[in-house]
């Protein structure tokens, strides 16, 4: 069973460009969380999605950033006009249904504004 | 919101010394979770853990929810060990704590 599987590994940008992060969720796993982390610091809650809804996004900065997950693929976490204080690791959980309070991480997508 | 203080920040242990770790919490929860940040920045679910104790090895985990804590237990630490400890918790999503960085000595 694979895990959470989040692409690009490692995501350079140039300031005003956009960035797409990718997650697949475990199988049979219908919640997302997508968190950030500054170096050195700790995760920082953005955004808690279901199937085609977005439960909570009270983490989510209210310009540029955007998250989804569709019905059909995987979640998408969106910045656009990216700044170099976007530089971050992004990281995506998800849970199963009956048990949504326990959350499996991927490996994290890190992102440089350059 | 709730907020997660976890101590020590830091830690640093010669190779096969016993160091515990907490997590307090603000607000009661219901939902806790240890995890490993190893160097290469992967994190790696220890306990799922709301109340009561677990043990997995050399590793054991103790919830008090009605005192709000946590705490997380290594033995023999060894090198593999390094890395940051999170506890995350609260009711949907996580919130979690700054970490504590433990470095453990050959």
């Amino acid at each position: 069973n694979a895990g959470v599987m989040q692409n690009p590994r490692h995501l350079v940008r140039r300031r005003g460009q956009e960035a797409r992060l990718r997650c697949s969720p475990m199988k049979g796993h219908s919640h997302v969380y997508w968190y950030r982390q500054l170096p050195e610091e700790g995760l920082k809650f953005m955004v808690y999605l279901q199937k085609e809804n977005i439960i909570d996004e009270s983490g989510m900065p209210k310009e540029r950033f955007s998250a989804e997950f569709p019905k059909e693929g995987p979640s998408i976490l969106r910045i656009q006009q990216v700044v170099r204080g976007d530089s971050a690791a992004y990281f995506c959980a998800s849970s199963r249904p009956d048990r949504y309070t326990e959350a499996f991480f991927g490996q994290g997508t890190r992102l440089t504004v350059v | 919101g709730i907020q997660v203080e976890q101590s020590p920040p830091d830690l640093i242990l010669q190779e096969g010394a016993n160091s515990t770790l907490r997590c307090n919490f603000s607000d009661s929860v219901n939902n806790l979770q240890w995890f490993h940040q190893n160097p290469w920045g992967q994190l790696i679910n220890l306990f799922y853990i709301p109340s009561g104790t677990k043990q997995n090895g050399r590793l054991s985990a103790t919830t008090v929810a009605t005192e709000r804590y946590s705490l997380l237990y290594i033995s023999s630490s060894q090198t593999t060990d390094s890395g940051v400890y999170f506890c995350g918790g609260g009711n949907t999503p996580l919130v979690f704590g700054k970490g504590t960085r433990l470095s453990v000595i050959a």
